[in-house]
């Protein structure tokens, strides 16, 4: 299995501009999840999906921010419009049963100028 | 509610010496337990797991115990060397997944 594919790896943009982030899952791993990771708050999860539906978008910190999954293989994380306080390394990550952990993919480093 | 609370780092080693990273959790029922590495530029791997108290989860010389009593899950391992250089997290999953804060770990020649 190839792991969890996020693309881009990195991606560098200018203020205003749509950001779209993309992950594959593990095949067969009903749970995804949209973590950030930045130095000031660490690990923060933004939202996650359960046989394609979103359960808690709690952590996405405001309306420019959205998630879809239309299938069990596919996930984005859109970003309209971006903003500098946005920079941070995004990470999709995908499980069959939590309790036994999650996959990472390698993350989406975004920068906003 | 969930949480985690683990060292604070940075923890500087030379290699070969012992390295302990303290974890302990809040949680209401019976989580599961993790530790996660992070190498430079790359996402989280699981490093290892355990699922019921007393368990002890094991990978690449590095161990943790589920710790009912004190609510712990203490990395340790008896050896580092320079490739486990690197930021570690311990994590608690009870229906959804809690990180610590990480611990950045260097270990020197």
């Amino acid at each position: 299995d190839a792991g969890v594919i996020q693309s881009p790896r990195h991606e560098v943009t200018e203020m205003g501009q749509e950001v779209t982030l993309r992950c594959k899952p593990i095949s067969g791993h009903n749970s995804l999840f949209w973590y950030r990771q930045t130095m000031m708050r660490g690990l923060e999860l933004l939202i996650y999906f359960n046989n394609n539906v979103p359960i808690d978008d709690s952590g996405m910190p405001e309306d420019r921010f959205s998630a879809k999954m239309p299938n069990a293989s596919f996930s984005t994380l859109k970003i309209q419009p971006s903003e500098p306080r946005d920079s941070a390394v995004y990470f999709c990550a995908s499980s069959l049963e939590g309790r036994f952990g999650y996959t990472f993919g390698s993350g989406t480093r975004l920068t906003v100028v | 509610g969930n949480s985690v609370t683990q060292m604070e780092g940075p923890v500087t080693l030379s290699e070969e010496a012992f390295l302990t990273i303290n974890c302990t959790y809040t949680a209401t029922g019976y989580p599961s337990l993790f530790w996660y590495v992070q190498y430079p530029g790359e996402g989280l791997q699981l490093l290892l797991k355990a699922t019921k108290a007393d368990d002890k989860g094991s990978n690449k010389g590095f161990e943790a115990t589920y710790r009912k009593e004190t609510t712990s899950f203490h990395l340790e391992k008896g050896s580092v060397q320079v490739s486990d250089s690197a930021v570690y997290f311990c994590a608690l999953n009870n229906n959804d997944m809690r990180f610590g804060a990480g611990t950045r770990l260097t270990v020197k020649p």
